[in-house]
């Protein structure tokens, strides 16, 4: 079946440092790649998103590149903000509409 | 993008009783979703709502315990029955488009506790 594997936590980042998310995932066909993000006390919500192989999602200063031939959508930051502390979950869009999502990477970032 | 809202945000319940939590949308859309979402944990798939027929449940959920209703494109139900310590979680409602190639948007939960 189709699943994701998303790079372990939590992390932790000094300001300005440079962000790496690994997620990688298994899929039949060509699904929609998404990130999504969960700050502390707030809701779900979209953060970026890749629809065909070689598009690069950006938001925030944040980009991921959809993969095709590894299967992957790493997401990165060159410089993460005390703002960026959140949980991130990588989510393909892979059966009719659905999304598998990863078990999320809680990401701190001291100043 | 849709702005949702889910009733209630949050409740305590007794162990053998039902609770309903409503979804609504600010706009027609193809798709409602049901997850739960253990603290610190990722989102489990409950089931999708369909309009006008049943909903399609993933393994492990079952239409007896967690009974949806979705009588129109812009709203939906889930209820919790016979609820039980173990279905204390959080429960999201999440919408999507296929035109907008089915980037989610969430509700913001349902927190349910059951004693």
């Amino acid at each position: 079946g189709d699943s994701v594997t998303q790079m372990e936590g939590p992390v932790t980042l000094s300001e300005e440092a440079f962000l790496t998310i690994n997620c990688t995932y298994t899929a039949t066909g060509y699904p929609s790649l998404f990130w999504y993000v969960q700050y502390p006390g707030e809701g779900l919500q979209l953060l970026l998103k890749a629809t065909k192989a070689d598009d690069k999602g950006s938001n925030k200063g944040f980009e991921a590149t959809y993969r095709k031939e590894t299967t992957s959508f790493h997401l990165e930051k060159g410089s993460v903000q005390v703002s960026d502390s959140a949980v991130y979950f990588c989510a393909p869009n892979t059966n009719a509409g659905k999304s598998t999502f990863g078990d999320g990477t809680t990401l701190t970032v001291k100043p | 993008s849709a702005v949702i809202s889910q009733k209630p945000s949050r409740d305590i319940c007794q162990r053998g009783t039902s609770l309903t939590i409503q979804c609504q949308v600010d706009s027609q859309v193809t798709m409602m979703f049901w997850y739960r979402q253990q603290p610190g944990q990722s989102l489990t798939l409950i089931a999708t709502a369909n309009q006008g027929s049943e909903a399609t449940y993933e393994s492990g959920f079952v239409i007896d315990k967690f009974p949806i209703s979705r009588p129109n494109l812009t709203f939906s139900t889930l209820t919790v029955s016979n609820m039980s310590p173990e279905d204390s979680s959080i429960y999201l409602c999440s919408v999507a488009n296929w035109w907008a190639q089915y980037e989610q948007y969430f509700g913001p939960g349902t927190r349910l506790t059951v004693t």
